[in-house]
């Protein structure tokens, strides 16, 4: 069974500053990692993913995450946050070794940008 | 080049209605999910679908849920005798033959009065 942990449900940040959302999970076979963003009233958005190779990803809009093995984690970061990221942020993952399509998702941290 | 269509968008139904939500891939898309999210929760897998055929059903209730995938037309995921419990968002995904990621519709609201 796989289980993803977001610690922070919640993440007040201001306008321009840095921000990290905590991803970790617990697998016994390999897997595929993702981000996710969710905006008010809206379907969840593919942010960035890990399949396989370079452990560092990054997306269209700034936002990076690094898988880390050793720590089973994939956190998400952005140097500089706007407004607009303000929204509900899912970690997920899949199992690469049997094909089990299925994604499992943390509960989510709510990024609230403030100017 | 349109994405997940799900409708209705909201649905409002009394206890013990039936409710039915669709789900149209993206095109080119063979693999079906449904999810739903309970409010202030994470989104919980129910089932995977391919064309006429449930591949993994280990999410779902043991009683009044059922989904399927026709050779044509939409996935749809019923829920007779709905309670009040029901009320959730319920987000379809959909994914290519042989890849891993899957791209969500923008849900459906069920509302159980």
């Amino acid at each position: 069974a796989q289980s993803v942990t977001q610690l922070d449900s919640q993440v007040p940040v201001f306008e321009e500053a840095p921000v990290e959302l905590r991803c970790n999970y617990s697998s016994s076979v390999s897997v595929y990692l993702f981000w996710y963003v969710q905006y008010p009233n809206q379907g969840l958005q593919l942010l960035l993913k890990y399949l396989s190779g370079s452990t560092l990803v990054e997306s269209i809009n700034g936002f990076e995450a690094e898988f880390n093995k050793s720590q089973t984690s994939f956190h998400l970061r952005k140097p500089s946050v706007h407004i607009s990221d303000t929204a509900e942020y899912f970690c997920a993952v899949s199992d690469a070794d049997t094909g089990r399509r299925a994604l499992t998702f943390g509960s989510g941290t709510r990024l609230q940008v403030q100017p | 080049n349109a994405g997940v269509m799900q409708n209705p968008r909201h649905l409002v139904r009394r206890r013990g209605q039936e409710a039915r939500l669709r789900c149209s891939p993206m095109k080119g898309h063979s693999h079906v999910y449904w999810y739903r999210q309970l409010p202030e929760e994470g989104l919980k897998f129910m089932v995977y679908l391919q064309k006429e055929n449930i591949i993994d059903e280990s999410g779902m209730p043991k009683e009044r849920f059922s989904a399927e995938f026709p050779k044509e037309g939409p996935s749809i995921l019923r829920i007779q005798q709905v309670v009040r419990g029901d009320s959730a968002a319920y987000f379809c995904a959909s994914s290519r033959q042989g890849t891993p990621e899957a791209f969500f519709g923008q849900g459906t609201r069920l509302t159980v009065v």
